[in-house]
């Protein structure tokens, strides 16, 4: 039972552009999303997150964008450094947290 | 370090034996999750534990997995009569109680290989 979908497993985008990470979730009750990074041999960092009642949030060059309607959840990234290579993770939480399959973001110099 | 710490980094056990992966959650923090990362996916939900309780097991398998979190000490992911199968990576994450909008911190996982 995948309640959380990240359907695009991988991302190259140029050094200086946008990327754009993708989310579906299917469960209506979950109520608080996040996004993770994780780098290869380490345990995934919390990057940002967004509650239900909210459409957009936005931390530094990280705005992540809800729309209940259609259970569609997004990260941008703007402007992309290659420090952000890696794996990014799709969240979404009620009573426990379950987690997307993840997107491998490749920025290149 | 007060974040969460796993040990060991990494396990290496032959068919047949047991594994024991040990989580101590952040400081204050009494709810621990344990997640599993085959190679190749993602992050999947196997248990959710209070002290002393088990909250939620709807991703452990039903065989050979157990898991505990007792009053003093670190939880414990248990796994007995490995198979190749269960070679992954497993994670264990802590809240200070429910998640009511507040991230989960993770430890750098335990990466288990069965030869």
């Amino acid at each position: 039972d995948q309640q959380v979908k990240q359907n695009s497993p991988s991302l190259s985008v140029q050094e200086g552009r946008i990327s754009i990470l993708n989310c579906d979730y299917t469960n209506s009750m979950f109520d608080y999303f996040l996004w993770y990074k994780k780098y290869p041999a380490e345990g995934p960092t919390f990057l940002i997150s967004i509650s239900s009642i909210k459409d957009k949030n936005e931390d530094g060059r990280f705005t992540v964008f809800l729309n209940k309607s259609a259970k569609h959840l997004s990260l941008h990234i703007v402007p992309s450094q290659p420090g952000d290579s890696a794996v990014y993770f799709c969240a979404a939480s009620v009573g426990d947290m379950r987690f997307g399959a993840g997107t491998r973001l490749t920025v290149k110099p | 370090n007060a974040g969460v710490m796993q040990n060991p980094r990494h396990l290496v056990r032959r068919r047949g034996q047991e594994a024991r992966l040990r989580c101590s959650p952040m400081k204050g923090h009494s709810h621990v999750y344990w997640y599993r990362q085959l190679p190749e996916e993602g992050l999947k939900f196997m248990v959710y534990l209070q002290k002393e309780n088990i909250i939620d097991e709807s991703g452990m398998p039903k065989e050979r997995f157990s898991a505990e979190f007792p009053k003093e000490g670190p939880s414990i992911l248990r796994i007995q009569q490995v198979v190749r199968g269960d070679s992954a990576a497993y994670f264990c994450a802590s809240s200070p109680g429910l998640l009511n909008n507040s991230p989960l911190h993770f430890g750098n996982g335990t990466r288990l290989t069965v030869t």
